[in-house]
């Protein structure tokens, strides 16, 4: 049973710090997503990759964020310095290039920036 | 660029009650169509989807979705609803490029 994890699940750190979150795309899936969601703004498209290149990131806070993908196997995105307006569940989500597929969505990141 | 609009943030029904949410977007290209459902402290999950033939779809749990290309809608349905169906529902539309979301819809059924 094929799915998408990300870790941690929750996150609780203090104003300032460098928080780092982890993707495992599900095998064989050639495009990853990064959604931010809050109750204010719904679910927000930050960054996606197709085959580990950037497509877009102009949902990303630049300067702040970035998104990368090390190999095809892991996407991180990294927040520094965190701040409290970041707190949201941040999800990650795969799929295959092309019109007809689908996304399948990770259990999320919970973070909360004090 | 695709968007997508979801007239209404919450709906409160009974058990039994028939659902209709709407979604609305705006592409004038091709598209799929994507419901998702996220359950209360879960992940989104796909409910039905539309690519192409019959606009008349067919999802899990008793959810259809009429595409009404004319209109530009895919709105979605279920005839008899359960406590089990609370949960927020998202309508999202796939152009050329990336996904888009709606809003969410927040689905209250009371026992």
């Amino acid at each position: 049973d094929a799915r998408v994890t990300q870790t941690p699940r929750h996150k609780v750190t203090e104003m300032g710090q460098e928080v780092t979150m982890r993707c495992q795309p599900i095998l064989g899936h050639n495009t990853v997503f990064w959604y931010r969601q809050t109750m204010m703004q719904g679910l927000e498209l930050l960054a996606y990759f197709r085959n580990r290149a950037p497509l877009d990131d102009s949902g990303m806070p630049k300067d702040r964020f970035s998104a990368e993908m090390p190999d095809a196997t892991l996407a991180t995105l990294k927040i520094q310095p965190s701040e409290p307006r970041d707190s949201a569940v941040y999800f990650c989500a795969s799929g295959l290039a092309g019109i007809y597929n689908e996304q399948f969505f990770g259990p999320g990141t919970r973070l909360t920036v004090l | 660029a695709q968007s997508v609009s979801q007239h209404n943030h919450h709906v409160i029904l009974s058990e039994a009650a028939s659902l209709e949410l709407g979604c609305n977007y705006s592409y004038g290209g091709t598209v799929n169509l994507f419901w998702y459902v996220q359950y209360p402290g879960q992940h989104l999950q796909l409910l039905l989807k539309y690519f192409s033939g019959d606009p008349l779809v067919k999802g899990i749990k008793g959810f259809e979705a009429e595409f009404i290309k004319s209109k530009f809608s895919f709105n979605l349905r279920k005839p008899s609803v359960q406590w089990s169906d609370t949960a927020e529902y998202f309508c999202a539309v796939k152009g050329d490029n990336d996904m888009r979301f709606g809003a969410g819809t927040r689905l209250t059924v009371k026992p």
